[in-house]
Order: structure tokens, then sequence, then C-alpha cells
């Protein structure tokens, strides 16, 4: 099974800030590789898939990017709507999720 | 426009089996896998399985052997049933779009209580 380990957990930011948060799988994932975006009382939102698509709706400061074992998400800009949780997921079966970073206001 | 409504038992005791349904107001219904997933108190989002039109299934090693997950194609309709369940099953649970693609559509969650 595949394992997918992100990093940081948290991370401080300010608006205007570029953010960058890494997700590493255990064997290589053929692009198979999501972002979300989560926040409190919310289901999540899609932002990326195949490790770089922008999904539709996205604004265009959301950027992804990698292959084989490790991807990026790069927030260009934070501004105040993307304080949130963001999370990786492989989907390739089983699936997994990383276990999330935390971009709160610094 | 895609909507997922989930409804279910928001309350059970240690033992008893965890029951949810999502309806699927999706007029490609049988053109995608659909996903369970949830999200314990202060914990991050665990991928739970899923299931295609024809009821190919797969389930997390984790939980596999207590989770069945269905689907009814004539009611647009897929469940999830996670037997014996405990204090550490108590989470949010989600029914997504997707599976061996990204999750696109999501239900509006659901949180379940384990306790006596």
């Amino acid at each position: 099974d595949i394992q997918v380990t992100q990093s940081p957990s948290t991370l401080s930011a300010s608006v205007g800030d570029r953010v960058t948060i890494t997700c590493r799988a255990s064997q290589r994932i053929t692009s198979w590789l999501a972002w979300y975006q989560h926040k409190p009382g919310k289901a999540p939102k899609l932002l990326i898939y195949r490790a770089s698509i922008l999904h539709t709706g996205v604004p265009s400061r959301f950027r992804g990017s990698g292959s084989g074992t490790e991807f990026t998400l790069t927030i260009s800009s934070l501004q105040p709507d993307d304080f949130a949780t963001y999370y990786c997921q492989q989907y390739d079966t089983p699936a997994m999720f990383g276990q999330g970073t935390k971009v709160e206001i610094k | 426009q895609v909507q997922l409504q989930q409804w279910g038992a928001g309350l059970l005791r240690p033992s008893e089996t965890l029951s949810l349904t999502c309806d699927a107001y999706d007029g490609s219904f049988s053109d995608y896998y659909w996903t369970w997933i949830r999200q314990p108190p202060g914990k991050g989002l665990e991928w739970i399985g899923q299931i295609n039109h024809s009821g190919s299934t797969s389930y997390s090693p984790s939980l596999k052997s207590r989770v069945t997950i269905s689907i009814d194609t004539s009611k647009n309709q897929f469940s999830l049933k996670l037997s014996s369940v405990t204090a550490a099953d108590t989470a949010v649970y989600y029914c997504a779009r997707g599976g061996h693609s990204p999750l696109d559509y999501w239900g509006q969650g659901i949180l379940v209580t384990v306790s006596s």
C-alpha cells in the first residue's frame, strides 16, 4: 500500500506570503495525486488533481507540481480566504490522505 | 449540478453497527466510483473505501474487517456499514464522488458519535 507523508503539519504565514506544502509518497504514484482545502464545519474542496491540474473555479494562485514520489502545493500570494487545512491524497487504491497542513495566520 | 445528501443515525452505542446512506443527484451516477471518508475530532481525513456501479469495492486495510459499502443504482444511492463500533469510530463521515479519480463532489458531512 502507498503511504503519503505531508509536511509541515502547521504553517504560520501572512497575507501575501508564498506558501509551499510538500507531500511524499512511499512509492511512485504516477501523478494520481490530489490536493484539497478543508475549513471547519464544511466539506473539503478539491483544488488540484493529477498533481498539477487546477480544478474548475480554483484561483490561479494555487499551483501543484511534482511527479514520482514528491509533490508540492504552492499558494503564490496567500489570501484571507486561504487560511485552512490542506490535504494531499493519492487516489490509487487503497487511497490515502496525507496528515494535513494547517495554514494559520502569523 | 451534482449534489450528495447523506443521512443516517448520529448516535450509537459501542458494539452497534453504523449505517449511513448517500443519495447522489447526478445524472452520470453509473459512470463514477463513490467513496466514504471520515474525520475524527481533531484529526485528519481518513479514506474508508469506495464502490463502483457494478459493486466492485476497495476498503482501507485498517477497517476492512468491519466495513461494507454497497450500492443501489436504481436509486442513485450508496451506503456504508461499519460494525462493532467503538469510541474511536466517532467522527464526521463524508460521502464523495470519485475513486480512481479525485473526489470532486462531497456530501455535507454527518457527525456520528459512539457513546455508552
